[in-house]
């Protein structure tokens, strides 16, 4: 089983914060870091989807970067809003089993009004 | 509209009764995945499939079986359910493939069951 290591487990901010979180694994044969927001009651969400080393992505207020030589990615949310309230998840594929991929047990981010 | 699509969403059963919970999509993914969600565990994979004919098994594949003879589905069984698999379980489906990775998983809404 991969070992994926989120941190931290839960989060608290103020409305207006920015914030972000870790995603660590094992760098070796490695492919890609997929990033997932799970909202209460939904089903998880794609947020990104990175296979390069010094990746850096972006979707509104939302971004990572991605470093697969040291095995982690962060997540920052800018400007933290009530609706970005959400587990965050990542999973990185790799290892010797292609389809395998493994989720850390992510960060809950609770943004207070 | 891109979809998957899980039945029964809830579902009571009981000890040793067999079930099947059923995962459809219509977005010509190859890969399929099956994956459980307990609190404090988080999302554990069971099983996957690459294409049709093709699976193999996640990391808590004991207790359950899956069968993919269609491209659109990948049913999940339970041939002989026990209260240790009362879980909420969620299908996903993604255009990644062996050697390529930039597919982002999409999700069914999830069936939540309950094994007294």
């Amino acid at each position: 089983i991969l070992n994926v290591e989120q941190s931290p487990q839960s989060l608290h901010v103020q409305e207006g914060d920015s914030t972000n979180f870790t995603c660590s694994f094992p760098s070796s044969n490695f492919y890609a870091l997929h990033w997932y927001r799970w909202e209460t009651a939904k089903s998880p969400e794609a947020l990104f989807v990175m296979t390069l080393n010094g990746d850096e992505k972006k979707k509104g207020r939302i971004s990572a970067t991605l470093n697969t030589k040291e095995g982690y990615s962060y997540l920052y949310i800018k400007g933290s809003q009530p609706e970005d309230s959400a587990t965050y998840l990542c999973a990185p594929s790799g290892g010797t089993s292609y389809g395998k991929l493994t989720f850390g047990q992510g960060t809950i981010l609770t943004v207070h009004p | 509209e891109a979809q998957v699509t899980q039945n029964p969403r809830y579902l009571i059963t009981v000890t040793g009764k067999k079930l099947t919970v059923t995962c459809s999509q219509n977005m010509n993914h190859e890969y399929m995945s099956w994956y459980r969600q307990d609190p404090g565990l988080g999302l554990r994979q069971i099983y996957y499939s690459m294409n049709v004919e093709v699976t193999d098994k996640g990391d808590v594949p004991e207790g359950y079986k899956v069968s993919r003879k269609e491209k659109r589905n990948f049913p999940l069984i339970l041939e002989s359910p026990s209260p240790n698999q009362t879980s909420l379980y969620f299908c996903a489906s993604s255009s990644r493939r062996q050697g390529w990775d930039t597919g982002e998983l999409f999700f069914g809404e999830g069936s939540r069951l309950t094994v007294l």
